[in-house]
């Protein structure tokens, strides 16, 4: 199972919208809708930050949403703001009763 | 509150094996699923395994299939990874996660703070 595609890099100036592409295949993230986002700072754990392509769990800021086309998911930030600063990650269920994690990218405030 | 802990991180040399466990506390833990995602130090996560509520089902990433081991004691609210054969690509911190409906049950709601395989000789 191949890791999804996600831009290493992106970044944006402070209340700026910036969004980070997912892109997976039609056993993956094309499959089902249950692609979830993770925001990790160096040396913590990840963060649940959209589950179920567009889902926030409580305590998650609106400023972060989730969709999905196709086969490529994507994480919009809204109002960007240095605390956004991270590394991001998707991940999918897959066909094969696995999942599968994308490459990560990582978010710069400029 | 939801805690996972893990232990049992160290130094290994190549060949060699190693027995992770991830104690939890603040769910009912026989009633979720539960994973061992890792991460090589300053790399991108890597899902690894997955267990159901009994036991009766697991499912393990290619690249450790046949040399990870996942298993869980109810009893003692503890998930464990057991690995063998261990290489020097799996090196990494090994985080246990879970599942849960605030997480739409296909998510990692809750972590671990990860613990540490070094393979090295």
């Amino acid at each position: 199972q191949s890791a999804l595609t996600q831009p290493v890099s992106v970044s944006g100036s402070p209340g700026q919208s910036i969004t980070i592409s997912c892109s997976g295949t039609s056993s993956d993230v094309g499959a089902y809708n249950y692609v979830s986002w993770y925001q990790q700072f160096p040396g913590r754990a990840p963060k649940l930050m959209i589950f179920d392509v567009t889902k926030r769990p409580s305590g998650v800021s609106d400023r972060f949403s989730g969709s999905k086309s196709g086969n490529t998911a994507s994480l919009t930030i809204s109002g960007l703001q240095a605390e956004d600063e991270a590394d991001y990650y998707c991940t999918s269920f897959t066909y094969y009763n696995t999942y599968v994690f994308g490459t990560g990218t990582k978010i710069t405030v400029l | 509150e939801v805690q996972l802990m893990e232990s049992g991180g160290g130094l290994v040399q190549p060949g060699g094996s190693l027995r992770l466990s991830c104690a939890a506390s603040g769910f009912t833990f026989s009633s979720h699923w539960l994973h061992w995602v890792r991460q090589a130090p300053g790399k991108g996560l890597v899902w690894v395994s997955q267990i159901n509520t009994d036991g009766s089902i697991t499912t393990y990433a290619d690249s450790v299939k046949g040399r990870f081991t996942i298993s869980r004691d109810n009893a003692k609210n503890t998930l464990f990874l057991q690995m063998n054969s261990l290489r020097a690509e799996d090196t990494a911190f090994y985080y246990c996660a879970l599942t849960s409906a605030s997480g739409g049950w296909y998510a990692y709601d809750y972590w671990g703070q990860g613990t540490l395989v070094t393979v090295s000789s």
